[in-house]
């Protein structure tokens, strides 16, 4: 089992929509949460960090569910420059990363 | 401006011919990493450095060398490149693994060996 899955999507939404990711990890002594943004052959960036208690920054929201053991991310009001790939990455004393999310925001 | 440099950033050599990219950080970061990105397979960690003289095998290292001689650089060498590691490289640095900090990645080297 990978420690961290994710859905590759693709996820293809117009724009205006909301949207949201999730991200499940499998070790429960995992330290930290971030979410990355990829853009095709680019380097990753990071977009946020999670916190325990959640934290929203402008449209992007992340949420982490310590007892389910995943992390979210909500997208609102999708701009066609959301289009990329969304990496989800754990610390568990390295870090781990999702195969990455892709979203389409079409038109 | 704080950043990880990487170089070259684009790449094409024949099997055999040993070849080193380089990745230099200005942040003072203790950790620093490598990462190979293949199409299906996301990023894989090839060689990790906690510190100065420090480093330690990732997932998929064979095939690959590193050095941590100095703080801020963290060469990735190839001493017989062969067709299997043409792939995009990336580097990384943290300030550590220790608490909420994240990685920051160089902008990638597109290697072909054929």
């Amino acid at each position: 089992r990978k420690e961290v899955e994710q859905d590759p999507g693709p996820f293809n939404v117009p724009e205006g929509a909301t949207v949201a990711f999730n991200c499940t990890y499998s070790n429960s002594a995992s330290q930290s949460f971030f979410w990355y943004r990829q853009d095709c052959r680019k380097e990753p960036k990071l977009l946020m960090s999670v916190y325990s208690s959640g934290n929203e920054d402008g449209r992007f929201t992340a949420q982490l569910n310590r007892a389910s053991q995943y992390i979210s991310l909500l997208i609102r009001d999708s701009k066609l420059s959301d289009s990329a790939t969304y990496l989800c990455v754990v610390n568990i004393g390295k870090f781990y990363f999702g195969s990455g999310t892709k979203l389409n925001v079409k038109p | 401006e704080a950043q990880v440099t990487q170089n070259p950033r684009y790449l094409i050599t024949v099997t055999g011919k040993k070849l080193t990219v380089t990745c230099s950080q200005n942040m003072n970061h203790e950790y620093m990493s490598w990462y190979r990105q293949d199409p299906g397979l996301g990023l894989r960690q090839i060689y990790y450095s906690m510190n100065v003289e420090v480093t330690d095998k990732g997932d998929v290292p064979e095939g690959y060398k590193v050095s941590r001689k100095e703080k801020r650089n963290f060469p990735l060498i190839l001493e017989s490149p062969s067709p299997n590691q043409t792939s995009l490289y990336f580097c990384a640095s943290s300030r550590g693994l220790a608490g909420t900090y994240e990685q920051y990645f160089g902008p990638g080297t597109r290697l072909t060996v054929t």
